[in-house]
């Protein structure tokens, strides 16, 4: 069974501009969540998808948004990038949004310079 | 007060020293709890499940003090590759709604 899957590996980017990151969630999995992991800090919750809905944000602007579509993989959009936008960003799938204990992909790294 | 408190060390340890790691959460309707492993510029891996009863997993111990509101982290024999920062994750659920936390992870490094 294939994992979660994230692309691209590495992004990088300069500030101001605009990143997309990809997720694929294992298959049969509909909730998708997306975590940023800044270095020294903990991970911090960004969104959860849910069949095509946003279900919940984190303490996060808005210019950090994302959607799901029908095949319930993922994208999540960062806006106007700053410089401490760089981290590495996590998405993890789980059945009908309640957590068994998240399997992550393996993360997409953003430097923003 | 943080909601999840990890001490992020390093602890360094020689081969074959026992090792305990604590994680404080402050909600005490917290119902469920795990830990993982993050190697170096990995993604974090779900190491166990914590369990009122505790649990064990060949050198690993976890437990669950519901009344002083932690959890623990025990690893016996340490291996050099037991090097990593292990996060502890707290779950809270009410009506639905789940909140699920990371701990800033502890540090952990074994030394030959």
């Amino acid at each position: 069974e294939a994992g979660v899957t994230q692309s691209p590996t590495h992004l990088i980017k300069t500030r101001g501009q605009q990143a997309t990151l990809r997720c694929s969630p294992i298959s049969g999995h509909t909730s998708v969540y997306w975590y940023q992991q800044a270095l020294g800090l903990g991970l911090q919750f960004l969104l959860w998808y849910d069949e095509g809905e946003e279900r919940n944000r984190g303490n996060f602007p808005p210019r950090f948004s994302g959607r799901q579509f029908p095949n319930y993989s993922s994208e999540l959009n960062v806006n106007a990038l700053e410089l401490e936008d760089s981290a590495l960003y996590l998405c993890a799938s789980s059945l009908e949004g309640r957590y068994y204990g998240y399997t992550f992909g393996s993360g997409t790294r953003l430097t923003v310079v | 007060r943080k909601e999840v408190e990890q001490d992020p060390g390093p602890f360094n340890v020689p081969e074959g020293a026992t090792v305990a790691f604590n994680c404080t959460y402050s909600n005490s309707a917290s119902q469920s709890f795990f830990w993982y492993r993050q190697d170096c510029r990995k993604e974090p891996k779900l190491l166990m499940s914590v369990y009122s009863s505790g649990n064990e997993d060949g050198r690993f111990t976890a437990q669950l003090n519901r009344a002083s509101q932690y959890i623990s982290l025990l690893i016996r024999d340490s291996k050099l590759s037991d090097s990593a920062t292990y996060l502890c994750v707290v779950i809270f659920y009410s009506g639905g709604y789940q909140k699920v936390t990371f701990g800033i992870g502890t540090k952990l490094q074994v030394i030959p």
